[in-house]
Formats: structure tokens, sequence, C-alpha cells
């Protein structure tokens, strides 16, 4: 299995709602990411978590809060987003952190905020 | 700052022909990655090249790197319309797996 799964594949939400965005991995990774993609732009990294640990913020607006439960899973919770935060949210995954390794993505979760 | 500005921003090809995407960036890397996105979907690794190797080959993609001047060239050969899709580089800096991509060349390859 060499898949990254998220879900849902779209969420439209208002900005009083409280959402969450999930993924799951089954390859033995032990590095998670959130990246945030704007049309037509790069994606963006947002957070990183090695070993079910938070090791990189982006300096992410707090109404984005990361959770790793396990090493298979990685959470974003969202909570007063604004219309700005509209885009796609791609999760990836890979085997280690600190290590030359290649990313496994997720098909993304593409959210309309009104 | 950003890493990673691709060049051209947009190429269209005739199918056969060979398509080339460069890329530069600013700081030093571990390695420099390539990877493919589908309209609206998820990025696919394409290729990886390590900071003390110039050029690699993986089917009907090459890509070299030049540490001097912080640049890389993907070529893809005999291209097909299905290669028709957004390509980005994506430089690997520092101790943790930051991984940062650049704004992407978008190609479409004209059957």
């Amino acid at each position: 299995d060499t898949e990254v799964t998220q879900t849902p594949k779209h969420l439209v939400m208002g900005m009083t709602n409280k959402k969450s965005l999930k993924c799951e991995q089954h390859m033995g990774h032990r590095a998670m990411y959130w990246y945030k993609q704007k049309a037509k732009k790069p994606p963006e990294l947002m957070f990183v978590y090695s070993y079910e640990k938070l090791s990189i913020n982006e300096s992410v607006p707090s109404r984005f809060s990361p959770e790793c439960p396990n090493s298979s899973l990685l959470n974003l919770h969202l909570h007063a987003l604004q219309p700005e935060d509209s885009a796609l949210y791609l999760c990836a995954s890979s085997q280690d952190t600190g290590r030359q390794e290649k990313l496994f993505f997720g098909s993304g979760t593409q959210l309309s905020v009104l | 700052s950003q890493q990673g500005e691709e060049d051209p921003q947009a190429l269209s090809i005739q199918e056969g022909e060979n398509a080339t995407m460069n890329c530069s960036y600013k700081t030093s890397i571990n390695n420099l990655q390539w990877y493919r996105q589908n309209s609206g979907r998820g990025l696919v690794h394409l290729i990886l090249i390590r900071s003390n190797e110039r050029e690699k080959h993986s089917g009907r993609l090459r890509v070299t790197l030049d540490t001097s001047k912080k640049s890389s060239s993907l070529l893809i050969t005999a291209s097909r319309a299905a290669d028709t899709a957004s390509y980005f580089c994506a430089s690997h800096s520092g101790g943790y797996q930051k991984v940062t991509f650049g704004i992407g060349t978008k190609l479409q390859v004209i059957p």
C-alpha cells in the first residue's frame, strides 16, 4: 500500500464552523506533512510531524490546529476560517525526516470557506 | 525567500517533442526533487537528485543539477499527451524534511 488517503475530498464551510481534515497512510512512514496550495501556486508547507511530534510550524495562524494521534493518522482541525483560507490542502508522508526522502502525497481536500 | 523558481512558467509543445523545464533556487540544498501534478490533484514524485550528483535519468526523464549556479533542469523526451500537467521542482534543505516547492511549469502536450 503506497497510498496517502485524505478525507473529505471536498469541503464547504462557513466562517463560524468547526471541521477537520483527515489523512491516513499505512506505509510505516514516520514523517507527515500538511501543505496548502492556492490555485496556480505551488504548495506551501504548513506543518511537519516527525515521530508523532510537531517539528515544524511555518507560522500558521492558530485557526489551523494539527494533530497526530498515531503514526498513521494526521488531522487538521479548522475553526473560524476566513474566505482567503480557501485552497487545496495536501497531506504528505515520507519515511523519515533528516534523510533524503521523497514525499508521497494524498489527492487533497478542496476547501471552500464562505 | 522563495526556493525554486521554474522557467518557463508555461510550455506548449507537440506530441513527440522534448520538453525542458528549468529551476533555480537560492540556498544550499541536500537534494532537489521534481514532482508532477495533474489539475487539482496530489503531487507525484518523479525523480530526486542529490547535491553531489550532476545528472540522473529515469525512463524518459533526465535531470541535471548545477550547484554552482543553483539551478536544475528537467528534460522529458518524446513527450506524450499524458505528460500534460504542472511540474514543480522542490528543494530539500536543512536537517529536517523541509521541502520547498518552486512556482512550477505548466506543460501542455498537444496530440
